[in-house]
């Protein structure tokens, strides 16, 4: 077990500019998740992914968001045209439970700031 | 939908005293509840869990929490706190009922500092 591992763990960007990143989870887990989080609160539900279906997005989830999980395995969050409110840390997690009572393995998240 | 709350910002604790942070729930259905610990600028850590059964349960690190259906609470425990115990604790539930099944919602967190 190598744990969740998420790339980068810093990400400073402009506003406007396009962000892309990478979560590799537990192997042999087929959900995947993506959670923000900002300062002072906890996680917020961004998608969630079975195998290489997403199943579920959060109204958070603007048109700017893209999420992708193409073989099952690692997934990519993009931000297209990032703005201020996107600056969050923005984790992973990854579970192999189909009854919904296995807990999450997160990943240490990126932080993206947008100047 | 499935909500949590958490209503201790902050909780601070003498060394070797007991401590508690207090959480809770609201679901349509049975709860699967499940405590985090977070430190500075890492991921999520899972504590412990309730799926059913005893409504005490055991977890990391000396932890314990207690699921009280008609107080829809599952207050997270430790009988004698340690210094390094000091993080953000957060609560979170999955309601099997709800159309979000899928997903964990989490408290806004505890801040517990233990104080040498």
């Amino acid at each position: 077990d190598t744990g969740v591992s998420q790339n980068p763990r810093h990400k400073i960007t402009k506003r406007g500019q396009n962000v892309t990143f990478r979560c590799d989870p537990i192997s042999e887990h087929n959900r995947l998740y993506w959670y923000r989080q900002t300062l002072g609160q906890g996680p917020e539900f961004l998608t969630y992914f079975q195998n290489e279906a997403q199943l579920e997005k959060s109204r958070l989830l603007s048109d700017r968001f893209s999420a992708e999980r193409p073989k099952g395995s690692f997934s990519t969050l993009e931000i297209q045209r990032t703005e201020q409110g996107d600056s969050a840390m923005y984790l992973c997690a990854s579970s192999k439970d189909r009854a919904g009572n296995s807990p999450l393995h997160f990943g240490n998240g990126t932080r993206l700031t947008v100047t | 939908a499935q909500s949590v709350a958490q209503p201790e910002d902050q909780v601070n604790v003498a060394e070797g005293n007991p401590l508690t942070v207090k959480c809770t729930y609201s679901v349509s259905g049975n709860p699967y509840l499940f405590w985090y610990v977070q430190y500075p600028n890492r991921g999520l850590q899972f504590l412990l869990k309730y799926i059913t059964g005893d409504n005490l349960v055991k977890g990391s690190y000396g932890f314990e929490a207690e699921f009280n259906k008609s107080q829809t609470s599952f207050h997270l425990k430790k009988p004698s706190a340690l210094v390094s115990d000091s993080a953000l604790y957060f609560c979170a539930v999955r309601d099997l009922l709800s159309g979000s099944a899928r997903q964990l919602t989490f408290g806004s967190g505890t801040q517990l500092t233990v104080l040498p």
